[in-house]
């Protein structure tokens, strides 16, 4: 299976730029999708295939990366952002996720 | 809009199968597949596999065959999960989810189903 990699935790400031890596144990061409889950929630549908950003999603999120390296960068983080973003690839099967970075506000 | 309603929280024993339900509304539902994810507590998220409703065809990750059986109804426009022989590490929120309209991704999630197996 395609292992995702992620850090663990992040902590920035309110107002700061925030930068969430995914890497992939093999490649995945552009196919790596984000998520961000609250506390109590399902996950939500942030961008896709790589920088592409879903439908109602502010444009503070971006995305980008190819084949084993992904990014997904928050500018300017907001308290709302507090969350777990997990990364996901749908290139290889099965489809898989990251571990989840926790973001926290200082 | 689209939207995935499931069933209720199970309580049940191990050893014992459950039966849970993902209800669409908003869309066509034999246009899409419809994942299932776990998501056991704390941890992150698994995709269980995949039906097209259309034509009842699943897909699944090797890990849960034999585990997970898919099947819709397409009359009510439901889907649904059942898992088998559980145990402990079958706890977990499981969730329906269906792709994007534009592109790959799970853009829509149901409200999880929360399964505690215990005696």
């Amino acid at each position: 299976d395609t292992v995702l990699t992620q850090s663990p935790a992040l902590a920035v400031s309110p107002g700061e730029r925030v930068s969430i890596s995914c890497r992939a144990s093999e490649g995945v061409h552009s196919y790596m999708h984000w998520y961000q889950q609250k506390p109590g929630q399902q996950p939500k549908f942030l961008i896709y295939e790589a920088s592409n950003l879903a439908s109602g999603v502010p444009a503070r999120f971006s995305g980008s990366g190819s084949g084993t390296d992904f990014t997904l960068t928050i500018d300017p983080v907001e308290a709302d952002d507090t969350a777990t973003y997990f990364c996901q690839q749908s290139w290889n099967d099965p489809r898989t996720f990251g571990g989840g970075t926790k973001l926290e506000l200082k | 809009q689209v939207k995935l309603l499931q069933s209720g929280a199970a309580l049940v024993k191990p050893g014992a199968s459950v039966k849970m339900s993902c209800k669409a509304s908003g869309y066509t539902f034999t246009d899409y597949w419809v994942s299932w994810v776990k998501q056991s507590h704390g941890k992150s998220l698994e995709w269980i596999g995949e039906i097209y409703p259309n034509s009842g065809t699943p897909n699944f990750n090797e890990k849960f065959k034999g585990k997970a059986t898919l099947t819709v109804d397409k009359s009510t426009s439901t889907a649904y999960l059942e898992l088998s022989r559980l145990t402990s590490e079958d706890s977990a929120i499981y969730y329906c989810t269906r792709k994007y309209n534009a592109g790959p991704g799970f853009a829509y999630w149901g409200q999880g189903t929360l399964v505690t197996v215990s005696s």
